[in-house]
């Protein structure tokens, strides 16, 4: 099983439509969660990170739920500019080790 | 402010001819320092971590090294490359040992020819 599983998509939604995006992850020991938001052929940078009572960002919306290791990205109110790839980013870390653990991300096009 | 640097941004080497990447970190001591590398149309697939000078973590058995010669300063290398090197190779840095998120380099795109 990988450790960060996401669907592929791609989503391709209207403007102005609700998206979301699911990710689950496999290790109960992970402490720090985020997305990150990769464009095509740019390098991935953060859209937000993932509290554990769930926050939010303009129309963007994380949810964390540790009892099912389940992440959530909700979009609301999608821009064309929003079209991109979203990454669900784990950080396992514990002695002498810190890593970052992507998914292999969720395309997103949002069309007029 | 923090500011990571990577280079070169694109690279066209033959198969079998050596490899050396390199990133560097401003404005911050200690970090965590990352290699992946993104195949295209594929997820960030984690090469390398380091969390000190000397100390590298290998998370994937392949034909790459990584050295960290210095605090700020990490190296990807290849004494031969082969074609499925080919990919988007990107460099990224943390703060030590604190819950906090990655900051990427703007990578290296090498094709193997």
């Amino acid at each position: 099983r990988k450790e960060v599983e996401q669907d592929p998509g791609p989503f391709n939604v209207p403007e102005g439509a609700t998206v979301a995006f699911n990710c689950t992850y496999s290790n109960s020991a992970s402490q720090s969660f985020f997305w990150y938001r990769q464009d095509c052929r740019k390098e991935p940078k953060l859209l937000m990170s993932v509290y554990s009572s769930g926050n939010e960002d303009g129309r963007f919306t994380a949810q964390l739920n540790r009892a099912s290791q389940y992440i959530s990205l909700l979009i609301r109110d999608s821009k064309l500019s929003d079209s991109a790839t979203y990454l669900c980013v784990v950080n396992k870390q514990s002695y002498n080790t810190d890593k970052l653990i992507f998914g292999t991300g969720t395309r997103l096009q949002v069309f007029p | 402010s923090q500011t990571i640097h990577q280079w070169p941004a694109t690279l066209v080497q033959p198969v079998g001819s050596p490899l050396s990447l390199e990133c560097t970190v401003e404005g911050t001591s200690n970090p965590n320092l990352y290699w992946y590398r993104q195949a295209a149309g594929r997820g960030l697939q984690l090469l390398f971590y380091s969390v000190g000078i000397g100390q590298i973590s290998s998370e994937v058995p392949q034909n790459l090294s990584a050295s960290r010669p210095q605090d700020r300063q990490f190296i990807l290398s290849s004494k031969k490359l082969l074609l499925s090197d080919s990919g988007f190779y990107l460099c990224a840095w943390s703060v030590y040992r604190v819950y906090t998120e990655a900051f990427f380099g703007q990578g290296t795109r090498l094709t193997v020819v």
